[in-house]
């Protein structure tokens, strides 16, 4: 199994740019999520999603849409990039939707944004 | 607002020692979990302990729960130079549909 994996590793985009980070999981897990990492910040949840269908929003969702029409991927898309999004990106997924068990993460896409 | 907050910010101790890290957080929980992060990639989960479990040991690590204080702590035994990361704690809130909110973390250097 490949697990969580992410596309790209890096990414510059200038202002106002669009792109989508995309995640993909090999292990049928019905929970997937994004976060952020910021430096002295920890990881911040943006979007997460308990199955094909349905998604919410995390923490800091504004900026950011996802959408999960199947089971394995999880796409991110940044609408109109600013510089304040440059960050690490990481995607997780886990078994488990009502409670949420063990995540995997994916290696993270290192975003600039100038 | 963040729902864990991990004390210290930043722990440097020898080979051999212990490393105890501490996590508190705001809301009644699921479950509460740790999260070790080497420098530049993933996160990889260590541990995690249910709200109606006090105590929970894998290998070198012992984690504690004490959901009156709203606390949780990591305790790394006989601790190696690999043991140097960032570790995360992370908690799955009760009646938040499926948040996991993780903790600025505590960063550990083990020095040889």
């Amino acid at each position: 199994n490949a697990g969580v994996t992410q596309t790209p590793k890096f990414q510059v985009l200038k202002t106002g740019q669009s792109m989508t980070l995309q995640c993909a999981q090999d292990m049928n897990h019905e929970y997937m999520s994004w976060y952020r990492q910021d430096p002295g910040m920890g990881l911040r949840l943006i979007h997460y999603s308990v199955g094909a269908g349905i998604t919410d929003q995390g923490e800091v969702p504004n900026g950011y849409n996802v959408s999960r029409s199947t089971t394995e991927d999880f796409p991110l898309r940044l609408l109109s990039a600013a510089p304040s999004q440059t960050s690490v990106y990481f995607c997780a997924s886990s078994a488990g939707t009502g409670i949420i068990y063990e995540q995997y993460f994916g290696p993270g896409t290192r975003l600039t944004v100038t | 607002s963040q729902q864990g907050e991990e004390d210290p910010q930043a722990l440097s101790i020898q080979e051999g020692e212990n490393a105890t890290m501490n996590c508190s957080y705001k809301t009644s929980i699921n479950n509460l979990q740790w999260y070790r992060q080497n420098s530049g990639r993933g996160l990889v989960h260590l541990i995690l302990i249910r709200s109606n479990e006090r105590e929970k040991h894998s290998g070198r690590l012992r984690v504690t729960l004490d959901t009156s204080k709203k606390s949780s702590s990591l305790l790394i035994t006989a601790s190696r130079a690999a043991d140097t990361a960032s570790y995360f704690c992370a908690t799955d809130a009760e009646n938040q549909g499926g948040k996991l909110i993780f903790g600025q973390g505590t960063e550990l250097s083990v020095k040889p």
